[in-house]
């Protein structure tokens, strides 16, 4: 089956840095990944749509120079949180979708930051 | 934010039991999707619905998609331990990039 990597799952960092987080699609090749931010208890917020080749494109409220997106190859999209805060720790889980029918997405495991 | 109307948000049931949720949404999708999360985990993909009246099983699983729809159910019968989890229903719309999730439904299954 498809199976989409993250890396790091977790990562502590302290305020004022920056941290990138990476996702890869292991089998297959994505045009297109999306980028989620997951609170305690709730549900996934789509944050950012990734495309190959071209910007990304930010749902309203998501600060594209915070959150800096690049989606280099057809198999890896990564995700900078720059100048980290405290507010900004939470569960980063990316997606990957199919280039082909049916276009299915595969989540990748999520990644945990925390910031201190 | 939110389009989808996902109930209950946590369920408390005994082994054995059958369990049913479901989700509605103000406007139309072209595909819902149930997955299931397990704690600190992504989500995994259980079952897709891509025609309206559709009706589909995975094992104990079985998901329609509404004839309208605006809406979709997961049953899952004869509830296990390892059914313990979150469920999300997701919709999608035509052009694949727009997909939305429900709040969850926080399944606990009594041994």
């Amino acid at each position: 089956g498809a199976v989409v990597s993250q890396h790091p799952s977790r990562v502590i960092c302290k305020s004022g840095t920056s941290v990138k987080i990476e996702c890869r699609s292991l089998d297959f090749q994505a045009t297109t990944m999306f980028w989620y931010r997951q609170f305690p208890k709730q549900s996934l917020m789509l944050m950012a749509t990734s495309n190959e080749g071209s910007k990304a494109t930010y749902e309203q409220g998501v600060e594209k120079d915070k959150f800096l997106i690049n989606h280099a190859s057809l198999t890896l999209s990564t995700l900078t949180v720059t100048s980290a805060h405290p507010e900004d720790s939470s569960f980063y889980i990316c997606s990957a979708r199919e280039n082909r029918g049916p276009y299915e997405q595969y989540f990748g495991p999520g990644t945990r930051l925390t910031v201190t | 934010g939110q389009q989808l109307n996902q109930s209950p948000q946590s369920m408390f049931i005994q082994e054995g039991e059958d369990v049913s949720m479901n989700c509605t949404s103000s406007s139309i999708f072209n595909t819902w999707l149930w997955y299931k999360q397990d704690p600190g985990e992504g989500p995994v993909l259980l079952i897709a619905l891509y025609k309206a009246g559709e009706l589909t099983s995975n094992g104990r699983l079985t998901a329609q998609f509404g004839i309208t729809r605006k809406d979709s159910f997961l049953n899952i019968s004869a509830s296990i331990p390892s059914d313990v989890g979150i469920y999300f229903c997701a919709g999608q719309r035509r052009n694949n990039n727009d997909m939305r999730f429900g709040a969850g439904t926080r399944l606990t299954v009594k041994p």
